[in-house]
């Protein structure tokens, strides 16, 4: 069984540039959750998804930031015109249903923003 | 709104020795999930240990086991017989069971394990 997938495991843009940060959860499960990890910091909870929903976009920063999680395809998490803030590693988890105790981690995104 | 504190920026342990890392919490919530995940250097955030806050217990994963204390919302990772693969960041996690947010992970900044040969 697969783990949960991300690609690209690095991407590097330069500012005023798009990057889009895909996430294949674990086959069976519904739901994705993408996290924010600064440099020295832990990681932030962005965004919760299920499939065609938003169910909780509270982390997310009100601009430039989007999520989806189409019926069909990997969960997407869009960055427009990037700045070097946005500099970070972003990290999508997946769960069967949210009362199961456990995320699963992929292995990160690493985006750099020249 | 809750937190989690980890003190220790950095520690280091020999080989074969324990190590404690420490780690506290603040909560208004009474049914929730504790957890340490390990950070290796691949930066794949793996689940090493959890604990539900309902069980007096202390969960123990073969060489990993923790020391829960509810009252003092205290919860530390105790490693032993460090081996050198252990070496990583580690991150102490906390998540409410009930409520409207109890998908939410909330993480600590980490502590950077280093094991010594």
């Amino acid at each position: 069984n697969a783990g949960v997938m991300q690609n690209p495991r690095h991407l590097v843009r330069r500012r005023g540039q798009e990057a889009r940060l895909r996430c294949s959860p674990m086959k069976g499960h519904s739901h994705v959750y993408w996290y924010r990890q600064l440099p020295e910091e832990g990681l932030k909870f962005m965004v919760y998804l299920q499939k065609e929903n938003i169910i909780d976009e509270s982390g997310m920063p009100k601009e430039r930031f989007s999520a989806e999680f189409p019926k069909e395809g990997p969960s997407i998490l869009r960055i427009q015109q990037v700045v070097r803030g946005d500099s970070a590693a972003y990290f999508c988890a997946s769960s069967r249903a949210v009362s199961y105790n456990e995320q699963f981690f992929g292995p990160g995104t690493r985006l750099t923003v020249l | 709104a809750q937190t989690v504190t980890q003190s220790q920026p950095e520690m280091s342990v020999q080989e074969a020795e324990t190590v404690t890392l420490s780690c506290t919490y603040d909560t208004s919530e009474s049914d929730y999930y504790l957890f340490w995940y390990k950070q290796p250097p691949s930066r794949q955030m793996i689940l090493v240990i959890r604990q539900e806050a309902y069980k007096q217990q202390n969960a123990t994963e073969n060489r990993f086991s923790v020391n829960f204390q509810k009252a003092a919302k205290s919860f530390s990772l105790k490693i032993s017989d460090s081996q050198l693969g252990d070496a990583a960041m580690y991150f102490c996690a906390y998540r409410p069971n009930s409520g409207g947010s109890n998908y939410k992970l909330t993480f600590g900044k980490g502590t950077l394990l280093t094991v010594n040969p």
